[in-house]
């Protein structure tokens, strides 16, 4: 199993440009995470879909910030326009889960945005 | 809010020491609390998890204990190594009936000196 894969792994930008991440989860796996990593705030869950359904969407910063699960191997992450205050590293998680088993998250290798 | 309260933010022990991370948590909607261990460049990796109805759980040299009444759980790390050397996070799941969610604490970074 490949693991839970995430690209691009480094993404250097400018303010104002749109920045996608992508993140293709663990075949099988029915939910995923985005979160966003910062030595300020920690690991932050931004948003999560089941059965590439989004049901949480109350961690997204703000209107800039996008998802999507168009179907159950691929997942993306925009961010439009994209602002200094938006670096950090962004993980992509996945779970079999279905509401009440004892697995939990597994995550990919992240994405490093920096903008500059 | 912050709802998983970790500490200390950063510890430096000695080889062969032992390792204590606590953690807190307000929600008792909370049913699992996994730990995750985190190495520069990488994402968290699970390393131990726990449930509400166990007071303690042991794997080689890593235990979890749970005090359910007090709120509070801890990471304990016997004969630390300098491969311990890495960022801990504790976490509390929610079942939310359609998929678990779950809340990090703040991490701890861990530095095992020879």
């Amino acid at each position: 199993d490949a693991g839970v894969i995430q690209s691009p792994r480094h993404e250097v930008t400018e303010m104002g440009q749109e920045v996608t991440l992508r993140c293709k989860p663990i075949s099988g796996h029915n939910s995923l995470f985005w979160y966003r990593q910062t030595m300020m705030r920690g690991l932050e869950l931004l948003i999560y879909f089941n059965n590439n359904v989004p049901i949480d969407d109350s961690g997204m910063p703000e209107d800039r910030f996008s998802a999507k699960m168009p179907n159950a191997s691929f997942s993306t992450l925009k961010i439009q326009p994209s602002e200094p205050r938006d670096s950090a590293v962004y993980f992509c998680a996945s779970t079999p889960d279905r509401g009440g088993g004892a697995n939990v998250l597994t995550f990919g290798a992240g994405s490093r945005l920096t903008v500059l | 809010q912050q709802q998983v309260k970790q500490s200390p933010q950063s510890l430096i022990v000695q080889k062969g020491g032992i390792s204590i991370i606590n953690c807190a948590y307000e929600n008792t909607a909370f049913d699992y609390f996994p730990w995750y261990q985190q190495f520069p460049g990488k994402g968290p990796a699970l390393l131990i998890a726990i449930r509400p109805d166990v007071s303690e759980k042991k794997e080689g040299r890593f235990t979890i204990s749970f005090n359910k009444s007090a709120k509070q759980f801890s990471l304990h790390i016997m004969d630390s190594q300098p491969g311990d050397s890495a960022t801990y996070f504790c976490a509390a799941r929610r079942n939310t009936g359609t998929a678990s969610k779950l809340t990090f604490g703040t991490g701890t970074r861990l530095q095992v000196t020879l």
